[in-house]
């Protein structure tokens, strides 16, 4: 079946970059998305790409997509303490969006001063 | 604009307890849904709405009822609660022209 995969921690100086990776399993994903989760918050949709788009920039995020490798990356550039969250990779099941994202387990990003 | 809500924020129950998670969203988006957030294992889909008086089941459905009489609103009801029921859910809508969940603010729920 549908599946998302991430690594569970990342840990960055302020000033790096950071390089957030997701495998999914679905190659017929519409869209592929990047939630963040700040402590006791809901998730909020950071940035999304469209599956026949390989890479979209918005400011300081950069989304990469490898459609051959089923492999979807966020990164951060300039990563400021602000940037301290969880990051949840998504993907829109191939059957249709009726609210269905499978999402990974997340990915805590650590920013020290 | 409001988006999103969810009532209570938190929530401790006894096992066997039951009680309601609102939600209602006034974005009149068709699609609505419920998942629970459980530590290392992401969101997992409990179920779905694709409009009102239509309902269906996502990954974890168990001990999980849901209706939807209105576009507003999509309440989740726990009829016994359980412990393994303790989690934290989140209620989100869809906009299906490009496939954006909002999500609530979360509900934090302890089953004792």
């Amino acid at each position: 079946g549908e599946d998302v995969e991430q690594s569970l921690f990342l840990s960055v100086r302020e000033g790096d970059s950071s390089v957030i990776n997701c495998t999914y399993t679905d190659s017929s994903s519409t869209y592929l998305y990047w939630y963040k989760q700040e402590p006791g918050a809901g998730l909020q949709l950071l940035t999304y790409i469209f599956s026949n788009m390989d890479m979209k920039q918005d400011q300081r995020l950069t989304v990469l997509l490898n459609k051959k490798d089923k492999h979807l990356s966020l990164r951060i550039a300039d990563t400021q303490t602000g940037d301290s969250a969880i990051y949840f990779c998504a993907e829109s099941p191939s059957s249709g969006n009726t609210g269905k994202l499978i999402f990974g387990q997340g990915t805590t990003l650590q920013v020290k001063p | 604009n409001a988006g999103v809500t969810q009532t209570p924020k938190f929530q401790v129950l006894k096992t066997g307890q039951s009680m309601t998670l609102q939600c209602a969203q006034d974005m009149n988006h068709e699609y609505m849904s419920w998942y629970r957030q459980d530590p290392g294992m992401g969101l997992r889909l409990i179920h779905y709405s694709v409009g009102a008086g239509i309902t269906d089941q996502g990954e974890v459905p168990n001990g999980y009822n849901v209706s939807r009489s209105t576009t507003e609103d999509f309440p989740l009801r726990l009829l016994s609660a359980a412990p393994s029921q303790t989690s934290v859910y989140f209620c989100a809508s869809t906009d299906i022209v490009n496939e954006k969940l909002f999500f609530g603010s979360g509900t934090q729920l302890s089953v004792l």
